[in-house]
């Protein structure tokens, strides 16, 4: 089975920077993608973590821990339209093997 | 050029009727999804579809059908609608799948409102 947890919400200043953590239990374990989805629209790739360690693209980093279940992803220089919802969703054997966790909806404020 | 693409994007009808939301992508890719994100986000993987072929069937009522006529389209009809229907329907695709890495792109989202 799987089991994803993250925060329900999080608010963070114009300009912070914030870090969304997500733990995760699955019965097969790849990679895990993080997607941003703004309120009313799809979700968007961010970004893909198959190894240990912090993957960084631009003002946002993502960090995987295989050994822990553990992912985080850490936005930098904090802008209003980065106020959407984060999925951690984790992958198995396949593609088709995505699971997506029930997402962070951060709020960035003035 | 949009990449993955939904028709209709609002669907309002009655509780028993019969609705059908279709989806393109034009990316070339050979896995196509379809997923539900209810009321509290959620979102779950419903169909996946490669080249045709069925390849998930998670646990959805059999009142949903989806159909690919080819590759690059998946459609889903929905029988006898019932009020816990209503939720946004994304459709997805995605290179291949049986790589762990395929990165899925979304298409805008049908908006389903069960009366």
């Amino acid at each position: 089975g799987q089991n994803i947890d993250q925060p329900t919400e999080m608010t963070a200043t114009e300009g912070a920077i914030v870090q969304i953590n997500c733990t995760y239990q699955t019965s097969g374990f790849n990679g895990l993608f993080w997607y941003q989805q703004h309120a009313g629209e799809a979700p968007t790739f961010l970004s893909y973590n198959v190894l240990d360690g912090l993957e960084e693209k631009g003002r946002f980093s993502s960090f995987l821990s295989r050994s822990k279940g553990y992912s985080y992803l850490l936005l930098k220089e904090l802008q209003m339209k980065d106020s959407a919802s984060y999925l951690c969703a984790p992958s198995g054997a396949g593609s088709y093997q995505l699971t997506f966790g029930k997402g962070t909806k951060l709020s960035v404020i003035p | 050029d949009t990449a993955v693409s939904q028709t209709p994007k609002y669907l309002v009808t009655q509780m028993g009727n019969d609705k059908s939301i279709k989806c393109e992508q034009n990316l070339g890719h050979d896995t196509m999804y379809w997923y539900k994100q209810d009321s509290k986000k959620f979102l779950k993987i419903m169909f996946s579809y490669n080249n045709k072929e069925l390849i998930i069937n998670e646990t959805v009522p059999n009142r949903f059908s989806p159909k690919s006529p080819d590759k690059a389209h998946l459609n889903l009809h929905i029988n006898s609608l019932e009020l816990g229907d209503s939720a946004v329907y994304f459709c997805a695709s995605s290179q291949g799948f049986q790589r762990s890495q395929e990165t899925q792109y979304f298409g805008p989202g049908t908006r389903l409102l069960v009366l």
